[in-house]
């Protein structure tokens, strides 16, 4: 079947620009998580939801960075204003079941964000 | 002191060899352990997870879980050329974030 999807792969932006990043999860994946991956760095958790609900946004670095996933489904992470150390690979996972723990998680092929 | 940590690396081994890779975590309550592989260019993706101390096999991959130690490590036996990648170390504190390690560059020479 379909893995998890994102959209747009690359986005070029000018620095003040918002962006708007979108994830299309596995169908029926109860859990969606969005990071940020630095070159030569781990994935940096930012937020977590379980179907709708945002249970954890602890990761995102400050209130310019928003997320929803307001069906359950399809998620979008919003970042307004953009600077130049927002540049990154943002990649978004899903899994069947709810929580963080004992749970795999597929992701996606990212979003390479490039702030001018 | 990072919450995860692994020797960047780059691990090189010969075809054929045991490469071993390891990782040490900060949080005590940490319950699930995850080893992700990622080719350059590519996404993370799951080879192995371990939730109990000891020892789990699947193929030629085996992860060893020590929480006395905070420990855990991967062993990949008959390397082949095609396991050089990166290799992620993913710890779940508890809750539902997913902390993971900068990797582990593993180069297999043929």
């Amino acid at each position: 079947g379909a893995g998890v999807s994102q959209s747009p792969r690359y986005k070029v932006t000018k620095r003040g620009q918002d962006v708007a990043l979108r994830c299309d999860p596995i169908s029926g994946h109860v859990s969606l998580y969005w990071y940020r991956q630095a070159l030569g760095q781990g994935p940096e958790f930012l937020t977590y939801f379980n179907y709708e609900a945002q249970q954890d946004k602890s990761g995102l670095p400050n209130d310019r960075f928003s997320a929803e996933r307001p069906e359950g489904s399809i998620s979008t992470l919003t970042i307004q204003r953009t600077e130049q150390r927002d540049s990154a690979m943002y990649r978004c996972a899903s899994s069947e079941l709810a929580g963080g723990n004992y749970n795999e998680q597929f992701f996606g092929p990212g979003t390479r964000l490039t702030v001018l | 002191q990072k919450e995860v940590e692994q020797n960047s690396g780059p691990l090189s081994v010969p075809e054929g060899a045991i490469a071993s890779l390891n990782c040490t975590y900060s949080d005590r309550g940490s319950q699930s352990f995850f080893w992700y592989r990622q080719y350059s260019g590519k996404s993370p993706e799951l080879i192995m997870f371990i939730y109990s101390n000891g020892d789990k096999e699947d193929g030629r991959f085996t992860a060893q879980l020590n929480k006395a130690s905070q420990y855990v490590s991967l062993l990949i036996r008959d390397s082949q050329p095609s396991d050089s990648a990166t290799y992620l170390c993913a710890v779940n504190p508890g809750g539902f974030k997913t902390i993971f390690g900068a990797g582990t560059r593993l180069f297999v020479k043929a």
